[in-house]
């Protein structure tokens, strides 16, 4: 049974670039969340999915979107790329409903680096 | 902003219990007490979560208080591999809702 996929696991950008990662969740979940970490802190929660709509938003402008598709796999973009924005981007896949323990599975991570 | 409040950094010996504190004061009657751990930049990984009663696994060990105003994480006889950043996040179980991490606890374990 795969786990959460992240791809890619690492990509350099330059600023002002636009750049779309992806994940795929854990086989029986519907809901996927995008975390942002920088270096020494702690995730900063993005966005999240469910039925194709984003459902909850962290405080991430505008550039930061997403994408959920019927098979529940998901996208991040990030347009108009600030060194900022570097940082280890996390997906994590949950059950909205039902028996599971409601627990998030993580990704291993896309490390973004802006020059 | 996070809901917990934990110790930014802890060291325990080798073989011995690493009591991790989380401070969750605000926590409604709904929510859970959740713990992850984060090994050297890789996707967080999810310990054991609790309610109101105390928990155990084969990882580790959950105690909430009685007015589920805190609780500790017991790692009961530390490896050197439990060397990671360990967070406490409060949420409800299921539905789709913001989840926030704090810093989480650095534990260090020394041979």
């Amino acid at each position: 049974d795969a786990g959460v996929t992240q791809s890619p696991t690492h990509l350099i950008k330059t600023r002002g670039q636009q750049v779309t990662l992806r994940c795929s969740p854990k086989s029986g979940h519907d809901t996927v969340s995008w975390y942002q970490q920088a270096l020494g802190q702690g995730p900063q929660f993005i966005f999240q999915y469910y039925e194709e709509e984003e459902r909850q938003r962290g405080n991430f402008p505008d550039r930061f979107s997403g994408h959920q598709f019927p098979n529940y796999s998901s996208e991040l973009n990030v347009n108009a790329l600030l060194l900022g924005d570097s940082a280890l981007y996390l997906c994590a896949s949950s059950l909205a409903w039902g028996g599971d323990t409601g627990e998030l599975f993580f990704g291993e991570g896309s490390r973004l680096t802006v020059l | 902003d996070a809901k917990t409040t934990q110790p930014t950094s802890m060291d325990c010996a080798e073989g011995r219990a690493a009591n991790l504190p989380c401070n969750h004061s605000t926590i409604s009657g709904n929510e859970y007490v959740y713990w992850y751990r984060q090994i050297h930049s890789q996707g967080p990984q999810y310990i054991i979560h609790g309610l109101k009663n105390n928990e155990t696994n084969e990882m580790a060990s959950l105690i909430i208080t009685e007015d589920r105003k805190s609780s500790t994480l017991i790692l009961p006889h530390a490896t050197l591999r439990d060397t990671a950043v360990y967070y406490c996040i409060v949420r409800v179980s299921g539905g789709y809702q913001k989840v926030t991490f704090g810093t989480g606890t650095k534990l260090q374990v020394i041979p």
